[in-house]
Parts: structure tokens; C-alpha cells; sequence
């Protein structure tokens, strides 16, 4: 069965930083990965994708994740933190008809 | 393009009340259909999916229940509401196998 963990249930940085949100992930069959974004009271929305193409996967809003298969990784960055990047994170594995999703991450952007 | 609906945006019921939700997707055939709850500092939790017309698989026992009538509307149902039935409902759909799910606006629910 698959299943995400998310390291860290609040991350803080200071506005202009490095962000990092990290993922780990277990799946049986290669692993069709996401992350997504909610800000208050909004739905989800997808950030970017891991299909098994290219291992540096490049998302919206500037964020970008790199799949590693020998450490089950999916971590998301972005370079230089802005305060509309202040939201909870999720990471998702493709399971059987669904999506098994982390527990978030939300990330404090100061100023 | 695809889209998906779902209505109301907040909702406040009595307890004991039923509840009716309704979302639609509309551009696209046979999605897969999704129900989650978001309640304070639990996450993301699917209470029901849906690969077809009729065809619903529960995640989570409970107060609730999903129909799903026609290929692109999906209902969430209780016949009668409890105070921990309170939270963040979304809707989401998804096409082929192992693409993403998209997601509704989500309705706020607040049970008194």
C-alpha cells in the first residue's frame, strides 16, 4: 500500500529565505507523486507533478520538487520565500483510485 | 476546459438536521469523484469515492452517506447531523489513473 509522510507539521521561514517542505513517500509500483497548496478556506491546488519523466519536476508560483528513488524523496523547494506563499502543503502518492495524501504542512513566511 | 462546482460555500444546520451537498464537474466523462473532510487539525480525510454511476466505496463509517446519480454529480448525505460532522467539505475529481485530483472551493459546515 502506499502512504506519504510529511516531515514537520509547521515550518517557519523569513520572507526572501529557502523553503523547504519534505516528503517521504512508500509505494509498491512507481510512484505518481503531488503537491498541492491550500490557502483559508479554498480548495486544493495542484502545485506539480512527478509522472515519472524528468526527476526535477518545476511547479507554479516558483516552487519546484526533485523525486530520488534511492531515498524515497519528494522534497519541495523555492528559492526565496514571498508572504503569499504563506498556506498548507500536501504531499500525495497515487494509490489504487484514489490519492493517499500527508498531513500537511503549513508554512509561516515572515516578514 | 474542465470544471467542478460545489455548493453552498458555508452551511450552518442544527443537529439532528439532514444535509445535502451537492458538486458537479462539467468538460470532462466518467471522472472519478471524491468527498474529503478537512476538521481542525485532522487533515485531509476521504470519507467517499466513486469510479462510476452507483458505484460508491466508503472510507470511513459513519453519519454520512454519497450517491452518485449521473456520471458527473456526486451527493453527500446524513439523515441527521451530529456535532462532529462540523468541518471542511471538498469535492474533487480526477480522470485517468494516477493523474491529480482537482478540487472543489470547498463548503464550510457548522453544526449548532
Amino acid at each position: 500500500a502506499q502512504s506519504v509522510t510529511q516531515l514537520g507539521s509547521h515550518v517557519s521561514v523569513s520572507e526572501g529565505a529557502l523553503v523547504l517542505l519534505r516528503c517521504n513517500y512508500s509505494s509498491s509500483v512507481p510512484p505518481y507523486l503531488f503537491w498541492y497548496v491550500q490557502y483559508p478556506n479554498q480548495g486544493l491546488q495542484l502545485l506539480l507533478k512527478y509522472t515519472s519523466a524528468a526527476t526535477l519536476v518545476k511547479g507554479i508560483n516558483g516552487f519546484e520538487a526533485e523525486f530520488k528513488k534511492s531515498e524515497t524523496s519528494f522534497h519541495l523547494t523555492k528559492p526565496s520565500a514571498h508572504m503569499s506563499d504563506a498556506a498548507e502543503y500536501f504531499c500525495a502518492v497515487s494509490g489504487e483510485n484514489k490519492l493517499v495524501f500527508g498531513a500537511g504542512t503549513i508554512l509561516r513566511v515572515k516578514s | 476546459s474542465q470544471t467542478i462546482h460545489q455548493w453552498p460555500a458555508t452551511l450552518v444546520q442544527p443537529v439532528g438536521s439532514p444535509l445535502s451537498l451537492e458538486c458537479t464537474v462539467e468538460g470532462t466523462s466518467n471522472p472519478n469523484l471524491y468527498w474529503y473532510r478537512q476538521a481542525a487539525g485532522r487533515g485531509l480525510q476521504l470519507l467517499f469515492y466513486s469510479v462510476g454511476i452507483g458505484q460508491i466505496s466508503s472510507e470511513v463509517p459513519q453519519n454520512l452517506s454519497a450517491s452518485r446519480p449521473q456520471d458527473r454529480q456526486f451527493i453527500l448525505s446524513s439523515k441527521k447531523l451530529l456535532l462532529s460532522d462540523s468541518g471542511f467539505y471538498l469535492c474533487a475529481w480526477r480522470g485517468d489513473s494516477n493523474q491529480p485530483q482537482h478540487f472543489g472551493d470547498g463548503t464550510r459546515l457548522s453544526i449548532l
